[in-house]
């Protein structure tokens, strides 16, 4: 069955510096990938995905997440923090059979000034 | 173009009561999702609708509780009798065409339950 794992549920960044965000998918099948954030008491917004089109995405918000498939993997990076990225992350994958998402832990990313 | 729409935003309820939350998705949108979502963890797909009929409910507890979307527009899920371990928040999502795997899902705001 598919599955993600979202490594640390919490991460902390100075305003101004990289965010990384880590994802790891398990699927049988090639998969189709999202990153999603939620702001507080408001439902998830899709910030991108991946569709097989190509490795590196970009997304709103300045965020982009690169595929790789031999790391399974699907982090989610953004150069420079802003304070309005204050929010939680939620990796998403969809694929085997079932068309509904299967979602993630969920990392809540605090912005520091 | 007007969001995903559900009510009410928040519901106390005592354990043993029932409930009921609403959902209005895009117009034009064939596919509904309802989602469950604990604290602490990510949404878990209870049911999906293609226009009215069931696509998936394989995860849904069939036992307390059950959702209809009779006109192929609106939802309703329904809990019946209401568990302390159902508190939650309900996330009602759509998407455009068949549901396919790529397709993006909109989400409402949710509706926060507290079982009591």
């Amino acid at each position: 069955a598919q599955s993600v794992t979202q490594l640390g549920s919490h991460v902390s960044v100075s305003e101004g510096a990289l965010v990384l965000l880590r994802c790891n998918y398990s699927s049988s099948v090639p998969p189709y990938l999202f990153w999603y954030v939620q702001y507080p008491n408001q439902g998830l917004q899709l910030l991108l995905k991946y569709t097989s089109a190509a490795t590196l995405v970009k997304g709103i918000n300045g965020f982009e997440a690169e595929f790789k498939k031999s790391e399974t993997s699907f982090h989610l990076t953004k150069p420079s923090a802003h304070m309005s990225d204050a929010a939680e992350y939620f990796c998403a994958v969809s694929g085997e059979g079932r068309r509904a998402l299967t979602f993630g832990s969920g990392t809540r990313l605090q912005v520091q000034p | 173009e007007a969001g995903v729409a559900q009510s009410p935003r928040y519901k106390i309820i005592e354990k043993r009561q029932s409930v009921a939350f609403w959902c209005n998705p895009i117009s034009g949108h064939a596919t509904l999702y309802w989602y469950q979502q604990i604290l602490g963890q990510g949404p878990k797909l209870l049911i999906q609708f293609q226009n009215n009929g069931v696509v998936d409910d394989s995860q849904l507890p069939k036992d307390r509780f059950s959702a209809e979307r009779l006109k192929g527009v609106d939802s309703t899920l329904k809990i019946q009798p209401a568990k302390l371990e159902d508190s939650a928040v309900y996330l009602c999502a759509s998407s455009l065409i068949s549901g396919a795997n790529q397709e993006t899902q909109y989400f409402g705001p949710g509706t926060r339950l507290l079982v009591l």
